[in-house]
Formats: C-alpha cells, structure tokens, sequence
C-alpha cells in the first residue's frame, strides 16, 4: 500500500499570500492517479485537482497542481479566506486508494 | 445536478451489523463506478472501498481494516449503493461518504468527483 505523507501538518497564511502544499508518495504514483480535495469545517470533500494538475469543474485557477513520481505539490497563488480549509491529496494504484493525512491551512 | 445521499447510519453496539445506502440521481447511475470513504471524528479521510459498475464487471475492492467484514453491492435499477458492515467495531466509528467515480471510462475510481454528505455511524455499547 502507497503511503501519502502531507506537509506542513498546518499553513498559517495572511490573505493574498502564496500557500504551497506538499504531497510526498512512498511509491510512484502514476501522475494520473493523484488528486487533491479540500473539506471545509463541517463539509463533504470536494475534488479540486486530478490527474495532478487538471482543475475540476468549477475551481477557481489561483489552485493549481503539479508533481510527479513521489512529489506533488497543490498551489494557491493568492490566498483567500474562503480556502481555510483542510487539503488532501489521495492516489491509486492497484485497485487501492489512499489518503495523506492532510494539511490545514489557516489565515493570519 | 448530481446528487449522493446516505442514510442508515445510527449507534449499533459492538459485533452488529449494518447497513448503509446511497441513492444517486442526476446521472447513469449504472455508468459509474462508487466508492465508499469515511472519516472517524476528528480525523482524516480513509478509503474503504468501491464497486465496479456492470460495464466493467461490477465487483468491488476493499481496503485491509474491512475487508472480509465490509460488503458493498449496488441496484442500478434503484440507483443505490450499499455498504453491508458486518462485526462492528469501534473503530469503525465514523461519517460514511459515497462518492462517484470521477472517470466512466475507467476500469476502476482513481478520483472521486462528487460526495454525499456523509452519515454517521457510532459503534458503542
């Protein structure tokens, strides 16, 4: 089973800053197989990004994806204070899933 | 619009069953693949496993805490997946989201494009 390992644990940004997120992989992972989601406090998850670096429906382009091999990486170039949330990233491999620990980001 | 809802949740006490459902509309409910996650209160997201819609053999996988006692099935003719959980335990305590394969032409769910709202399920005696 592929381990996502997520840093920092938290991300405490003004607003307008840049916050870079971090997804590390035990394995490769086929970058088709990697996505991120953002939960809000007291919401279902909804996906942001797949295939690494494609946005899904709807996502604003201050979030952006990009990664490979056992690196990813989830960008919000200017933070805002509807993205107080927590991200996670998630892969497949071998009719698994799994999900990184995630990584809360905060504003100042 | 593409809707999931759960329900079935509840208390259930230690070595008991339940079982839960997810009724889909706004799409092919039969096109598409459906993955169950959950996530224990406070904690992060875990997946627990998905069923293969008919086109691609309709059989379901399971993550290793619930396998041989987790169950999900699904009736395209209703539009609902089902999770049967069987030997309850309390670290099976979480809220249950169903979520939709984010790709019909896949094999199996490599991303999961819309989510229910989740139920609750709490294992105590």
């Amino acid at each position: 089973e592929i381990v996502l390992t997520q840093s920092p644990g938290t991300l405490s940004l003004s607003p307008g800053e840049r916050a870079t997120l971090s997804c590390r992989a035990s394995q490769s992972v086929s970058i088709t197989y990697l996505a991120w989601y953002q939960q809000k406090p007291g919401q279902a998850p909804r996906l942001l990004i797949y295939g690494a670096s494609t946005r899904a429906t709807g996502i604003p382009d201050r979030f952006s994806g990009r990664g490979s091999g056992t690196d990813f990486t989830l960008t919000i170039s200017r933070l805002e204070p509807e993205d107080v949330a927590v991200y996670y990233c998630q892969q497949y491999g071998s009719s698994v899933s799994t999900f990184g620990q995630g990584t809360r980001v905060e504003i100042k | 619009e593409v809707q999931l809802v759960e329900s079935g949740g509840g208390l259930v006490q230690p070595g008991r069953s339940l079982k839960l459902s997810c009724i889909g509309s706004g799409f092919t409910f039969g096109d598409y693949a459906m993955t169950w996650v959950r996530q224990a209160p406070g904690k992060g997201l875990e997946w627990v496993g998905f069923i293969r819609s008919k086109n691609y053999g309709g059989a379901a996988e399971y993550a290793a805490s619930v396998k041989g006692r987790f169950t999900i099935s699904r009736d395209d003719s209703q539009t609902i997946a089902y999770l049967q959980m069987d030997s309850l335990q309390s670290e099976d305590t979480a809220v249950y989201y169903c979520t939709r394969g984010g790709d019909r032409n896949s094999w199996d769910p490599y991303f999961f494009d819309y989510w229910g709202q989740g139920t609750l399920v709490t294992v105590s005696s």
